[in-house]
């Protein structure tokens, strides 16, 4: 089966961090990625991790740790326009063949003055 | 930057009717895929194309959706007979190999509304 969690909401203060979770199951494993959405609108990229550790990318940063299944986006100097939906996604999927993405419900974030 | 563009934005069409959504996946890109999004609900895979025929699909993709690549550019999914529950954003994406550090970059949508 393929199953991906995180939190449903989460609020923040603008100038803050946070931190949202993310573990996994899922039949194959070939990388985890974090989309940001805003209403209406299409996933965007920010980050991918396909070995353990941390990837930064100026105010966000992901972790992954395969053996736990366990995964993280970290946004530092939040803004208002980070609020959004932050979408976990397993690419899912061996060496070859074609690597479909499943995603999390995402996580709704809303930042406050 | 190249992006990947879809038409319409916005497609309303009556319960039993055909519809096709339109996507140009960024020129380079060699694998294209098809997403939807139920209102409220996680994005889901629908069906992956590579080298003019499908590469995988997922049990919502049944014998009422189709996908083409009528020439070089253009890449389209088609709904013969619609249903209701067929109402969601359609996203389609591309990218650009298979390699575990490729990313799928993402359209604007298709809002499919169906009554």
């Amino acid at each position: 089966g393929q199953n991906i969690d995180q939190p449903t909401e989460m609020t923040a203060t603008e100038g803050a961090i946070v931190q949202i979770n993310c573990t996994y199951q899922t039949s194959g494993f070939n990388g985890l990625f974090w989309y940001q959405q805003h209403a209406g609108e299409a996933p965007t990229f920010l980050s991918y991790n396909v070995l353990d550790g941390l990837e930064e990318k100026g105010r966000f940063s992901s972790f992954l740790s395969r053996s736990k299944g366990y995964s993280y986006l970290l946004l530092k100097e939040l803004q208002m326009k980070d609020s959004a939906s932050y979408l976990c996604a397993v690419r899912d999927g061996e060496n070859t063949g074609f690597q479909k993405l499943v995603f999390g419900t995402g996580t709704r974030l809303l930042v406050s003055p | 930057e190249p992006e990947v563009t879809q038409t319409p934005s916005h497609q309303v069409t009556q319960m039993g009717q055909e519809v096709i959504l339109r996507c140009v996946p960024i020129s380079n890109h060699l694998y294209f895929y098809w997403y939807r999004q139920i209102l409220g609900q996680k994005v889901e895979f629908l069906v992956s194309f590579y080298n003019n025929e499908i590469s995988e699909k997922s049990e919502i993709f049944d014998d009422q959706f189709s996908v083409e690549r009528p020439d070089g550019s253009n890449f389209t999914l088609k709904i013969r007979s619609t249903k209701l529950e067929d109402s969601a954003m359609y996203f389609c994406a591309s990218s650009e190999a298979l390699q575990s550090t490729d990313t799928q970059y993402f359209g604007p949508g298709t809002r499919l509304t169906v009554l």
